[in-house]
């Protein structure tokens, strides 16, 4: 398998421009996370789901963020509008269903908004 | 609310040096502990973890014990390599969840010099 696969790697863009980042998680996984890492607040859970279904968007920081599962193949981050301090890298995770395995991280999207 | 705390960092040591990398936790119940491991530009790899009270996770030569009595899940490496020059973060999983719903500590730069 080809692992958890996030596109852009790289994402630059403007303040108030729409921001979407993507992510393909390891097939059969049932578990969708969504990290945001930042240099003053680590790494925080904005957002995960289970079987396509949200189940807790507590991390989420505004309604500026939203986050979708169309699919059990498929998952968008959005951040619309974009602004500076949202810049950071965003990782996507999958794990299997069962509770008692770990997760698998993709290589992260690194967003600036300048 | 959980939390973990690391130790400040960044470390620096010399290859065949011993690591210790000193983490704490806050958390209600049983959580499971982990240690992931990001190197520069990747996203993260799990690198151990212990699910109960005096479990040890080991993996690569680096050890973890779950001590429930100090809350902490020190992690140890007898002789690093130039090749363990990574991010280090501190993670846990309430019980009963999933355990790619992490909470994690701020990480450890660790650098191995020849």
């Amino acid at each position: 398998d080809a692992g958890v696969i996030q596109s852009p790697r790289h994402e630059v863009t403007e303040m108030g421009q729409e921001v979407t980042l993507r992510c393909k998680p390891i097939s059969g996984h049932d578990y969708l996370f969504w990290y945001r890492q930042t240099m003053m607040r680590g790494l925080e859970l904005l957002i995960y789901f289970n079987n396509n279904v949200p189940i807790d968007d507590s991390g989420m920081p505004e309604d500026r963020f939203s986050a979708k599962m169309p699919n059990a193949s498929f998952s968008t981050l959005k951040i619309q509008p974009s602004e500076p301090r949202d810049s950071a890298v965003y990782f996507c995770a999958s794990s299997p269903a069962g509770g008692n395995t770990e997760a698998f991280f993709g290589q992260g999207t690194r967003l600036t908004v300048v | 609310g959980d939390s973990v705390t690391q130790m400040e960092g960044p470390v620096t040591l010399s290859e065949e040096a011993f690591l210790t990398i000193n983490c704490t936790y806050t958390a209600t119940g049983y959580p499971s502990l982990f240690w992931y491991v990001q190197y520069p530009g990747e996203g993260l790899q799990l690198l151990l973890k212990a699910t109960k009270a005096d479990d040890k996770g080991s993996n690569k030569g680096f050890e973890a014990t779950y001590r429930k009595e100090t809350t902490s899940f020190h992690l140890e490496k007898g002789s690093v390599q130039v090749s363990d020059s990574a991010v280090y973060f501190c993670a846990l999983s309430d019980e009963g969840t999933s355990y790619g719903k992490l909470t994690f500590g701020q990480g450890t730069i660790l650098t191995v010099h020849p």
